[in-house]
C-alpha cells in the first residue's frame, strides 16, 4: 500500500541532543514537508522540498535541518539549537496536476519530548 | 502569511449547520480543507483551485473566491463523526520550486448528540 511513514511515533531527547526524525513515502511524489504542530495550535511549516537535492526554510526553520538526498526520503534533523522542541511533528507529501500542488497525505506523526 | 480561520471553535448538536471560513493577505492559487482527529494525521477534504470552483464531498461543501482571497468550508446536517479540528492550506503559487502549503490555525468543532 503506498504511503507516508513516519518513525519512531514516540521520541525522548535529552537536552543538548541532536535526533533525527524519518520520514519516507512511496508515492512518487516530488514534494515534501515537515510541520511542526504544538497542543491546540496549527501546522507550522517547518521545511520543505519540491525536488530531490533541493529544499527551502519554512517559518519556523531555526534549529533545524532537512535532507532531501532520495526522492522518497526527507529526514528532519532537531539540533540542540532548537530551544523548545517538545510537538508533534507531521511529515506529508504531495505531486503537482498541473500548476496546482494536489492533496497533502501525512504521516502518522512524531512526537517528540525532551526530558 | 498564515491563513486566517474564524471561528476558533463552534459547538453544535448533532443536525446543525456550521460554516467554517479562510482568509489570506495574499493571492491564491488554490485552497486545500483537512480534518484532523486528536491525535491523529490532518484527513484530505477537498482542494479548491482559483476560478471560484465550488466543491462537495457528501454533506460538506465548499467555495473559493479568489478576489477575496477566501474559502468557506460547509457543514451541513452535521453527525458526530464531523467532530475534530478543521485547518485550511493554502498555496500562493503555482507550481515551482518555492511551491508550499500554509496551514491556518485551526477550527475546533463539537458535535453533540
Amino acid at each position: 500500500d503506498g504511503g507516508i511513514t513516519q518513525s519512531p511515533k514516540y521520541l525522548f531527547r535529552k537536552e543538548g541532543q541532536n535526533v533525527t526524525l524519518s520520514c519516507e513515502q512511496n508515492l512518487n511524489h516530488d514534494a515534501m514537508y515537515w510541520y511542526r504542530q504544538d497542543p491546540g495550535q496549527g501546522l507550522r511549516l517547518i521545511y520543505y522540498s519540491q525536488i530531490v537535492n533541493d529544499f527551502q526554510k519554512g517559518d519556523i526553520a531555526e534549529g533545524y535541518s532537512v535532507s532531501r538526498e532520495k526522492k522518497e526520503s526527507f529526514p528532519l534533523t532537531v539540533t540542540s539549537a532548537q530551544k523548545n522542541p517538545t510537538a508533534f511533528y507531521l511529515c506529508a507529501s504531495n505531486d503537482r496536476d498541473g500548476g496546482a500542488l494536489t492533496e497533502a497525505f501525512f504521516g502518522q506523526g512524531t512526537r517528540l519530548t525532551v526530558v | 502569511q498564515q491563513p486566517v480561520q474564524s471561528p476558533q471553535a463552534v459547538i453544535l448538536r448533532e443536525g446543525e449547520d456550521a460554516v467554517i471560513n479562510c482568509s489570506s493577505s495574499k493571492a491564491l492559487y488554490s485552497v486545500h480543507w483537512y480534518r484532523q482527529k486528536h491525535g491523529e494525521a490532518p484527513v484530505f477534504l477537498m482542494i479548491l483551485l482559483k476560478g471560484g470552483e465550488q466543491k462537495g464531498h457528501e454533506k460538506i461543501s465548499a467555495s473559493f473566491n479568489e478576489k477575496k482571497q477566501q474559502s468557506s468550508l460547509y457543514l451541513t446536517a452535521s453527525q458526530l463523526s464531523y467532530s475534530g479540528t478543521y485547518f485550511c492550506g493554502t498555496a500562493a503559487l503555482g507550481y515551482s520550486s518555492a511551491s508550499k502549503i500554509i496551514f491556518g490555525s485551526g477550527t475546533r468543532l463539537s458535535i453533540r448528540p
